[in-house]
């Protein structure tokens, strides 16, 4: 069964740091570009980062760049977000999604439960 | 950035209506466009990828279909498991997805 599970995620002061862990089974991690998506309190869906297979490309939405780095662990098949800087707005379920391609084409698929980051004094 | 744009943000269905749902893109993406559906407390699932192919297990009453920059979410009959919100998601960029803002279906 495919699966993500993400942890880490909490209370945080804004301008501390965070990092987010996502577990991956049920496929081969090392294959696939993984993507972070967001969600504010009753809010829609912002992705956030991708990540190549081997790590050698990284995007980011431009609400983030310089403050979050995303990183893998392929041996520990593990995907990670580290949040610096944190502000208020940032406060969201932070979920972990594989990004699947085929014949060119990508969607999210499978999603993790998600993580709530919370930023508040 | 390509910008996504949802219509109608909200609407009021009953069980068994047709419900049509639009997303229109800021340039051509092609039919680089997914749909998801999103239940309260859930993670968002993946129903339409490409425009209009169907992610295995999503039952036949769901279709998608595209105009140009135009691209249609359709629920044939809706059944009551239907009530959700529904996101589009542009592929065609290379360096940053972008997602609508969302149509929440809700019960008349």
């Amino acid at each position: 069964e495919l699966q993500l599970v993400e942890s880490g995620g909490g209370l945080v002061q804004p301008g501390g740091s965070l990092r987010l862990s996502c577990a991956a089974s049920g496929f081969t991690f090392s294959s696939y570009w993984m993507s972070w998506v967001r969600q504010a309190p009753g809010k829609g869906l912002e992705w956030v980062a991708k990540l190549k297979q081997d790590g050698s490309e990284k995007y980011y939405v431009d609400s983030v760049k310089g403050r979050f780095t995303i990183s893998r662990d392929n041996a520990k098949n593990s995907l990670y977000l580290q949040m610096n800087s944190l502000r208020a707005e940032d406060t969201a379920v932070y979920y972990c999604a594989r990004d699947t391609y085929s014949y060119g084409y990508q969607w999210f698929d499978p999603w993790g439960q998600g993580t709530l980051v919370t930023v508040s004094s | 950035d390509i910008q996504m744009t949802q219509s109608p943000s909200s609407l009021f269905a009953s069980v068994g209506d047709r419900v049509t749902i639009t997303c229109r893109a800021s340039q051509s993406i092609s039919d680089y466009l997914n749909w998801y559906q999103q239940k309260p407390g859930k993670a968002p699932k993946l129903l339409i990828y490409a425009a209009s192919s169907f992610q295995s297990g999503v039952p036949s009453r769901f279709s998608g279909s595209r105009s140009g920059t135009d691209f249609t979410l359709t629920i044939s009959s809706l059944q009551p498991e239907d009530f959700a919100t529904y996101y589009c998601q542009q592929s065609y960029s290379t360096s940053v997805w972008t997602f609508g803002q969302g149509t929440k279906v809700e019960i008349k």
